[in-house]
């Protein structure tokens, strides 16, 4: 069970848009309808942005998008603001019915 | 509002045990699985296990198996994570977090953790 691939950091400014990649295998990502992405500020919990690839919970901001192709599982954040500096997370169902996180990806508005 | 409380983290030196405890509250407990997350102080989110709502089927990361016993009491609204021979890289936040799981898998209630600290 290794970990999918996340850039480590990515960066932006107010306005503009950003896409955060979350690469696996064909026995996670690839093989799974159920990616969701996390967003965590330092020293918070950890917050649900989008669940089963690109649906978005309650509450959630239509800035953040969330797609997959292949093994890779996307998150787009438009119309970057200054709370959306955080560190954001996939997770994704594999098929040995476990989960798995990504390694994490430090956004810097 | 969903509540979830852990408790039973602390200091353990090496080779020690620890039943981490996380007590849930605003939404029917039993109808849910429950999972554990543990964070290492500045690293990312690892996916420890997760328990089937009536107790029957439980799933580990393979790094932990054999280590970590995930349980629960549904009469109580309480879900334990028994850590045993616990190493230095078991130093974490252990989250507790309420897990949807069928048609669907995600995490969707957060505790605020509980810190254990391995170390002699």
């Amino acid at each position: 069970q290794s970990a999918p691939t996340q850039p480590a950091s990515v960066s932006g400014y107010p306005g503009q848009s950003i896409t955060i990649s979350c690469t696996g295998t064909s026995s996670d990502v690839g093989d799974s309808n159920y990616v969701s992405w996390y967003q965590q500020h330092p020293g918070k919990v950890p917050k649900l942005m989008i669940y089963d690839v690109s649906y978005r919970p309650p509450g959630v901001s239509n800035r953040f998008f969330g797609s997959k192709s292949g093994n890779t599982a996307s998150l787009t954040i438009s119309g970057l603001q200054t709370e959306d500096e955080a560190d954001y997370y996939c997770s994704s169902y594999t098929s040995t019915s476990t989960l798995v996180f990504g390694g994490g990806t430090k956004l810097t508005v | 509002d969903v509540q979830l409380v852990e408790s039973g983290g602390g200091l353990v030196q090496p080779g020690g045990s620890l039943r981490l405890s996380c007590r849930a509250s605003g939404f029917t407990f039993g109808s849910y699985w429950m999972s554990w997350v543990r964070q290492a102080p500045g690293k990312g989110l690892e996916w420890v296990a997760n328990i089937k709502q009536d107790g029957t089927d439980k799933y580990y990361v393979d790094s932990m198996k054999g280590r970590f016993t995930i349980s629960r009491d549904n009469a109580r609204n309480l879900v334990y994570l028994q850590i045993d021979s616990l190493r230095a890289d078991d130093t974490a936040v252990y989250y507790c977090a309420k897990t949807r799981v069928g048609t669907t898998c995600y995490f969707d209630d957060w505790g605020q953790g509980t810190l254990v600290t391995v170390s002699s």
